[in-house]
């Protein structure tokens, strides 16, 4: 089992709709969880970041936290084309300062 | 204020050659690591530096070295290239909540 498991996707969504990313980890201990973005030939770059139970609403993206399930998610309310692009979770353990990522979730959004 | 910078950006390497990816922050951080990104795939981390000093491995790090210079400086040096370290390479650093904020990246080909 890997320590983070994202869905494999890639997730498709019209103009306008709920885009929902889904992942889960392993490691019970983990404090702190992440969502990055990446376009594609570019460097991830750090979206949201939830540090308990929880939604955590910024705009358009809300985390959402669920420690007991070891599960967190990131939905993209009115999602648009420019939000097509890779979204990797990242999870930091019990090693306090090194994050875990999953392989990432692929979405596009169609006009 | 620069963020991560690394150099270079591109390079193409023979199998057996050295080089050095130089990476540098100026956000202050006390956390480093070095990554690298397979096609479709997530972040592997190489090495981590959790402060100046200090290095340890991650989940990726035979055929590499690093060096932590200084609080602002992480080098990752390949001492005998091989075809399969062709891959983009990130730096990255971060504070003690763990948020990471990554370099551009440097896509490395070794034939």
């Amino acid at each position: 089992q890997k320590e983070v498991e994202q869905n494999s996707g890639p997730l498709s969504v019209p103009e306008g709709a709920i885009a929902s990313l889904n992942c889960t980890y392993s490691d019970r201990g983990s404090q702190s969880f992440f969502w990055y973005r990446q376009y594609s030939g570019k460097s991830p770059e750090l979206i949201m970041s939830i540090y308990s139970n929880g939604d955590k609403e910024d705009g358009r993206f809300t985390a959402q936290l669920n420690k007991a399930s070891q599960y967190v998610s990131l939905l993209i309310r009115d999602s648009q084309p420019s939000d097509s692009a890779t979204y990797l979770c990242a999870v930091m353990g019990t090693n306090a300062g090194k994050s875990t990522f999953g392989d990432g979730t692929t979405l596009t959004v169609k006009p | 204020n620069a963020g991560v910078t690394q150099t270079p950006k591109f390079q193409v390497l023979k199998t057996g050659q050295s080089m050095t990816l130089q990476c540098a922050q100026d956000m202050n951080h006390n956390s480093m690591y070095w990554y690298r990104q397979d096609p479709g795939m997530g972040l592997r981390l190489i090495y981590y530096s959790a402060s100046e000093g200090t290095t340890d491995k991650g989940e990726v790090p035979n055929g590499y070295n690093v060096s932590r210079l200084n609080k602002r400086e992480f080098s990752l040096r390949l001492e005998s290239a091989a075809p399969s370290q062709t891959s983009v390479y990130f730096c990255a650093s971060s504070e003690y909540r763990g948020e990471q904020y990554f370099g551009p990246g440097t896509r490395l080909t070794v034939t």
